[in-house]
């Protein structure tokens, strides 16, 4: 069976910093996606960037990118120049290529200081 | 397009009693699931259905019923309440089709208190 742990239960970085939350995942698949979702306090779920595992480059929307091993099985979420509204729980996600559903992981809570 | 919609937002419940938490999208998906997120747990897959009258169990399926008559709808039905069903209930949709634009959307979720 396929999991994802998530390590960082916190992290805390200041406005405008680099911050980098962690994720580590077993799978037996080849193909598959790896995803982080963003959770507010209103408790929307928000997609922040997606990785297909048969691609090589890293993902990268604005001020988010991933550094995807696939080797490892690591997929950590860098947010850069962070904003007081980056402030949420980070989950990464896993999914089969031929699955249906998401895989979680625990979480990450991400503060930001002023 | 409304997207994902959950009702109720937020329900408290008795031990022993039942109750069907709603989901629709009108986004004319065939995929459809129920998570629950619990503090330190992340979601974990309750029930999900791949399409009109085709369901099956996730990874914590006890305590809960589904139905899919339609695309459109798919109901939780809790029978018997327990205090451990206390939860954030979050609905998903997806497209059918496997392909890299095959992205989840979520609806905003449910709190479940009971006691």
């Amino acid at each position: 069976a396929q999991t994802v742990t998530q390590s960082q239960p916190e992290m805390s970085v200041q406005e405008a910093e680099t911050v980098t939350l962690s994720c580590t995942y077993d799978t037996s698949e080849s193909d598959y996606y790896l995803f982080w979702y963003k959770q507010p306090p209103s408790r929307q779920m928000i997609l922040v960037i997606r990785q297909e595992a048969y691609k090589q480059q890293n993902a990268t929307e604005n001020r988010f990118s991933v550094n995807f091993q696939k080797a490892a099985k690591s997929f950590s979420l860098k947010i850069s120049d962070s904003q007081l509204g980056d402030a949420a729980m980070y989950f990464c996600a896993y999914k089969g290529r031929s699955q249906g559903n998401l895989i979680f992981g625990k979480g990450t809570k991400l503060s930001v200081k002023p | 397009n409304a997207g994902v919609t959950q009702t109720p937002k937020f329900q408290v419940l008795k031990t022993g009693q039942s109750m069907t938490l709603q989901c629709a999208q009108d986004m004319n998906h065939e995929y459809m699931s129920w998570y629950r997120q619990d503090p330190g747990m992340g979601l974990r897959l309750i029930h999900y259905s791949v399409g009109a009258g085709i369901t099956d169990q996730g990874e914590v399926p006890n305590g809960y019923n589904v139905s899919r008559s339609t695309t459109e709808d798919f109901p939780l039905r809790l029978l018997s309440a327990a205090p451990s069903q206390t939860s954030v209930y979050f609905c998903a949709s997806r497209p059918g089709t496997v392909t890299i634009t095959d992205t989840q959307y979520f609806g905003p979720g449910t709190r479940l208190t009971v006691l």
